[in-house]
């Protein structure tokens, strides 16, 4: 099993609506939590944090769940401009590790 | 500049030669990151920095591949020999400290082995 995993994707969806995805992450002494967001041949750039009690910016509402082990990112009334590859980046004292990324399409 | 900043942006160098990319990190960040990516792929570990040790050094692929950190700052990655697979773009990041903060990532040298 990954350490850390992500539905690749294609998630297809139309402007406007509601999109969420995972990642899940499989040892519990991670200790922090950031979702990147990549768009095509660009390097990643952060997208925001992971707070424990769940953070909200703007249309972005990330979450964790240490019980289940994952981290969740929720966007609203999604733009043209949300298509992107979201990377789930998980640190322990001793490793960072990216997720593969979730690849986001949405459509006009 | 503020930002990560790595050269050459784009090099194509023919197969066996070697190259050497260049990384200079933001200004106060003792840990500097190196990963690689193929087109349509995720990130691969390459190696990182804190300060000048490099204490993980598993993600090189090869004995081909070697970097270096001089000073706690600039960083070069170089790989000898240079082979078609080696083609990617090599990515450089840095953050203040090892784990626990804000990766930010330079904007790649896009290598090409022909």
């Amino acid at each position: 099993r990954k350490e850390v995993e992500q539905d690749p994707g294609p998630f297809n969806v139309p402007e406007g609506a509601t999109v969420a995805f995972n990642c899940t992450y499989s040892n519990s002494a991670s200790q922090s939590f950031f979702w990147y967001r990549q768009d095509c041949r660009k390097e990643p750039k952060l997208l925001m944090s992971v707070y424990s009690s769940g953070n909200e910016d703007g249309r972005f509402t990330a979450q964790l769940n240490r019980a289940s082990q994952y981290i969740s990112l929720l966007i609203r009334d999604s733009k043209l401009s949300d298509s992107a590859t979201y990377l789930c980046v998980v640190h322990r004292d001793d490793k960072i590790i990216f997720g593969k990324g979730t690849r986001l399409h949405i459509l006009p | 500049g503020a930002g990560v900043s790595q050269s050459p942006s784009n090099k194509v160098t023919e197969k066996g030669k070697d190259v050497e990319l260049r990384c200079d990190p933001i200004s106060g960040h003792t840990a500097l990151y190196w990963y690689r990516q193929s087109l349509g792929q995720g990130l691969e570990f390459l190696i990182y920095f804190q300060g000048n040790s490099a204490p993980d050094k598993s993600g090189l692929p090869s004995d081909r591949f070697s970097a270096e950190r001089t000073g706690g700052s600039v960083s070069t990655l170089t790989i000898q020999r240079t082979q078609q697979e080696d083609s990617a773009v090599y990515l450089c990041a840095s953050s203040l400290v090892y784990s626990g903060n804000t990766i930010y990532f330079g904007e790649g040298s896009w290598l090409t082995v022909v």
